[in-house]
């Protein structure tokens, strides 16, 4: 399956820190802009991360993100149960002329 | 607040079409791009077109697996985004978003399930 790709799980307890990581190619993540979204179950997904490491206002700073090459990864510091959530990372691909997403990263918090 | 409502989903026999509305407030509607996206279950989610503001030349794109059996518009005057997609097939049960923007999508609607069975 096209797209981006991300480990199914994650997990921590509060207060612990927690990386997602996200690796695509030279035609996404390596020549465009990396966005990450929350997705709580039974909600719509939220904006988390734009532009590879830009918090969108109301993000707490708990939430960092970067990009290297071909991957991306996010960082949650300070983890609190209303983190758990479905994360997942998306990209514009040059050769599918499209957005391409991850499948998902479904962190919970012990 | 920005919202995105979207109405038209539910239980659709194939080779029916479908058509969703996605009703937007708390914006400038007519400022905007929308896209759509859908999550099959058990899949990841999949883009499937957006449709540029007027301002920005009002074009749409449309995802190399949908093209041609999916078609967005948009009416400014009412703030509604529109996805018609035809011919549908069992393999388009999803649950259907529309989005504001393109690249970020930064809003998101809560989504509407779609189920293609006879």
């Amino acid at each position: 399956q096209s797209g981006l790709t991300q480990s199914p799980s994650a997990s921590g307890t509060p207060g612990q820190s927690v990386t997602i990581t996200c690796s695509g190619n030279t035609s996404n993540i390596g020549n465009n802009d990396v966005f990450w979204y929350q997705h709580p179950p039974g909600t719509a997904p939220q904006l988390l991360i734009s532009l590879n490491s830009q918090r969108p206002s109301g993000v707490p700073d708990r939430f960092s993100a970067s990009k290297s090459g071909t991957s991306a990864s996010l960082a949650i510091s300070g983890l609190r149960s209303e983190d758990e959530a479905a994360y997942f990372c998306a990209a514009w691909d040059d050769t599918l002329s499209g957005l391409v997403f991850g499948g998902g990263t479904m962190l919970t918090v012990l | 607040e920005v919202q995105l409502a979207l109405s038209g989903g539910g239980l659709l026999q194939p080779r029916r079409s479908l058509r969703l509305s996605c009703t937007a407030s708390g914006f400038d509607f007519h400022a905007h791009s929308f896209s759509w996206v859908r999550q099959a279950p058990g899949k990841r989610l999949e883009w499937l077109g957006l449709i540029r503001s007027k301002p920005s030349g009002g074009a749409t794109e449309y995802a190399a697996s949908v093209k041609g059996r999916v078609f967005l518009s948009r009416d400014d005057s009412k703030s509604v985004a529109y996805l018609i997609m035809n011919h549908l097939k069992t393999d388009d049960t999803a649950v259907y978003y529309c989005a504001r923007g393109e690249r970020p999508i930064d809003y998101w609607g809560q989504g509407t399930l779609v189920t293609v069975s006879s």
